[in-house]
């Protein structure tokens, strides 16, 4: 079964420092979306990519958060410069077309020290 | 803006309870619904879902009607096993395809 793959599982990372997580999407899926969660609390909606460039970002998407598919194929986030609240799981989410459910990856959890 | 307003927990059942978890929602359009589902250390997997008013999705003994008059889509299974223990999160999915999600249930259920 095709599934979204993220890297890594785990990462920790020193305030300030930038950190790239990656997603590797589903073949031939279209959309795609960065979530967070942090820890005890609800996922929320970070950013959607479609066509290459981003549709809609949410107000935590400051301009420390980036997003781009360098390869055709990875697509990953990237955190400027981190800041302890950043410290959350990320997940990569995937959609072929509308209607359809979008597919997550495990996630990166990502702490901030 | 579209929203969704979950029962929130914890919820802690003996196993072969009937489980019930309120979900509604507001939006505008015609949005898909769903329940997602993690497991303890796992991501979110897709439990079910509708696309449209009426619809019931089921997957795994679950089931959730779309419920357009009431803007509802709660979550029910007849009958709970421990292996069911996780947090459910109904989710709205808007014209623009990002998902919505509600606050998230944990459900424990006990042997």
């Amino acid at each position: 079964e095709p599934e979204v793959t993220q890297t890594p599982s785990h990462q920790v990372t020193q305030m300030g420092q930038e950190v790239i997580l990656r997603c590797v999407p589903i073949s031939n899926h279209l959309y795609f979306y960065w979530y967070r969660q942090i820890l005890g609390q609800k996922v929320e909606f970070l950013v959607s990519f479609y066509n290459n460039e981003i549709s809609e970002k949410s107000e935590i998407f400051d301009d420390q958060f980036s997003v781009e598919r360098p390869d055709g194929s990875n697509f990953t986030l990237k955190i400027r410069s981190t800041k302890l609240e950043d410290s959350a799981m990320y997940f990569c989410a995937t959609l072929y077309i509308t209607g359809t459910e979008a597919f997550f990856g495990q996630g990166t959890r990502l702490t901030v020290v | 803006g579209d929203s969704v307003t979950q029962m929130e927990g914890p919820v802690t059942l003996s196993e072969e309870a009937f489980l019930t978890i309120n979900c509604t929602y507001t939006a505008t359009g015609y949005p898909s619904l769903f329940w997602y589902v993690q497991y303890p250390g796992e991501g979110l997997q897709l439990l079910l879902k509708a696309t449209k008013a009426d619809d019931k999705g089921s997957n795994k003994g679950f089931e959730a009607t779309y419920r357009k008059e009431t803007t509802s889509f709660h979550l029910e299974k007849g009958s709970v096993q421990v292996s069911d223990s996780a947090v459910y999160f109904c989710a709205l999915g808007s014209n623009d395809y990002k998902l919505s999600f509600g606050a998230g249930t944990t459900v424990t259920v006990r042997a």
